[in-house]
C-alpha cells in the first residue's frame, strides 16, 4: 500500500497526558500537512512541511502543539498535557510540492483522540 | 469567519439522477477549488480540482463548475450511483508563497452528506 498511513487509528487518553502521533506520507511526496476535524466541522488545517522545514502554523496550533519532520519524510505530532476539547480526528496529508496542478492533497485515515 | 461555506448539510437523490453540491466562497484570492469525499472512519479522498482561471472540468461522471463572479461552485455528479453516498468537502487554496511550489493548508466547507436512494 503506498497511500498515506497514521499511528495509532485510535487513541485513548486522560485529561493532562502528552500524547504522539505519526504520519506516513507519500514516499515521494515532499508536502505534509496536519489537519483537525471535529464532528460536524470539515478538516482545519494545522500546519505544514516541505521537506523538513515547517512552513506554516494556523493560530489552532497552540503552543501545547509540536510538529517535527526531521528527516523530510515522516512526521510526528505531540499533543502536551492534554484537554477534553482536544479530542477530535487528528488527519494527514501529503503532495507534491511542485506547481499547479499537483495541488491535490491525499490523506490518510486519521487518528482518533479521545480525552477522557 | 467562514471562508467556504456549504450551506446544504445533507442531500437525498435517487440513484441514476444527478446529484448537485454547491459551495460558496468569500475569499476571491483563492487559486484552486477541490472536492473530497469522505467515507466514515476513513480520511478524505480527492475526488476533483478546478483552477480559479477556469470555469468548468470534468472527470468522468463528475464536473465542476467555478462562477467567480458570485463566488460560487457546485459539483455535479451524474448519474449518481449508491456507493456516491457520503460526505462531501468542499475546500479551496492559495498557491504557495516559498519556494518549490504546491499549495498551502486547504480550507474546508462543513460538507454534505449526500444520500442516494435505489
Amino acid at each position: 500500500d503506498t497511500g498515506v498511513s497514521q499511528d495509532p487509528r485510535h487513541k485513548i487518553t486522560k485529561r493532562g497526558q502528552n500524547v504522539t502521533f505519526r504520519c506516513d506520507p507519500i514516499s515521494e511526496h515532499n508536502r505534509l500537512y496536519w489537519y483537525r476535524q471535529t464532528l460536524g466541522q470539515g478538516p482545519e488545517f494545522l500546519t505544514y512541511f516541505q521537506n523538513e522545514a515547517q512552513l506554516e502554523k494556523s493560530r489552532l496550533l497552540s503552543d501545547r502543539f509540536s510538529a517535527e519532520r526531521p528527516k523530510g519524510s515522516f512526521s510526528t505530532l505531540e499533543i502536551q498535557r492534554t484537554e477534553q476539547g482536544d479530542s477530535a480526528m487528528y488527519l494527514c496529508a501529503s503532495s507534491l510540492g511542485w506547481e499547479a496542478p499537483n495541488t491535490e492533497q491525499f490523506f490518510g485515515p486519521g487518528t482518533r483522540l479521545t480525552v477522557l | 469567519d467562514q471562508q467556504v461555506k456549504q450551506n446544504s448539510p445533507s442531500l437525498s437523490v435517487q440513484e441514476g439522477r444527478i446529484s448537485i453540491l454547491n459551495c460558496d466562497y468569500t475569499n476571491s484570492m483563492f487559486d484552486y477549488f477541490l472536492w473530497y469525499k469522505k467515507y466514515p472512519a476513513e480520511g478524505p479522498t480527492f475526488l476533483i480540482s478546478i483552477s480559479s482561471i477556469k470555469d468548468k472540468n470534468e472527470d468522468g461522471r463528475f464536473t465542476v463548475f467555478l462562477n467567480k463572479s458570485a463566488k460560487h461552485l457546485s459539483l455535479h455528479i451524474v448519474p449518481s450511483q449508491p456507493g456516491d453516498s457520503a460526505v462531501y468537502f468542499c475546500a479551496a487554496s492559495h498557491l504557495t508563497k516559498y519556494s518549490g511550489g504546491g499549495a498551502d493548508g486547504l480550507t474546508f466547507g462543513k460538507g454534505t452528506h449526500l444520500i442516494i436512494q435505489p
